[in-house]
């Protein structure tokens, strides 16, 4: 079935440095995929999405590019700031016909946390 | 307020109990969701619904009960809960509209079971 994998954390950065959060997927058919963040105590809130190949998600600084040919989307962002801490999860939607038509797979989920 | 809410957002209970979680939103979203959120395993689907009075399984079901009478509510009750329930639980809803399928989350239930 389809699946998400994406990078084991913690992940631990000083402010300014270049963030990285690598995700792949697999999947039959075309999903799209998404990027959600959780800071502490709160619920997941979409940070970005990509909806077909080689669409370039991009908000608050973060982006992501869907890419098919490697079955990856991985986050980056060029300076991360210590508001930026929050745990990261990358989903796909299943677009295949069904029932289940448009659940979201999620991966595991990686924590962020920027020092000053 | 405009948007999805829970209710309670902490609940600690008895082993055996019935407890019930709810879930309002305010869209009229067709699609609702319920989530546990585990360490080590990320969010996991338990329920799912496409419409009021249309319910499904997710990935881990058992011992759970959903409800949708009304589209804008999704209560989830643990009919005889267990400890292995203990777990923060998150409602999402989606609107489903030309494929766009994010969902939108709410502030999650803190459940403690002793």
């Amino acid at each position: 079935g389809d699946s998400v994998t994406q990078m084991e954390g913690p992940v631990t950065l000083s402010e300014e440095a270049f963030l990285t959060i690598n995700c792949t997927y697999t999947a039959t058919g075309y999903p799209s995929l998404f990027w959600y963040v959780q800071y502490p105590g709160e619920g997941l809130q979409l940070l970005l999405k990509a909806t077909k190949a080689d669409d370039k998600g991009s908000n608050k600084g973060f982006e992501a590019t869907y890419r098919k040919e490697t079955t990856s989307f991985h986050l980056e962002k060029g300076s991360v700031q210590v508001s930026d801490s929050a745990v990261y999860f990358c989903a796909l939607s299943d677009r295949n016909y069904g029932g289940s038509q448009g659940n979201l797979i999620f991966g595991k989920g990686t924590k962020l946390s920027v020092k000053p | 307020d405009a948007g999805i809410t829970q209710s309670p957002r902490y609940k600690i209970t008895e082993t055996g109990r019935q407890v019930t979680l709810m879930c309002h939103q305010t869209w009229s979203h067709s699609y609702m969701f319920w989530y546990r959120q585990d360490l080590g395993h990320g969010l996991r689907l338990i329920y799912y619904s496409a419409a009021a009075d249309i319910t499904d399984k997710g990935e881990v079901p058992d011992g759970y009960v959903v409800s949708r009478s009304k589209t804008e509510n999704f209560p989830l009750t643990l009919e005889s809960a267990t400890r292995s329930q203990t777990s923060v639980y998150f409602c999402a809803s989606s609107d489903h509209g030309q494929f766009s399928y994010e969902q939108y989350f709410g502030p999650g239930t803190r459940l403690t079971v002793t």
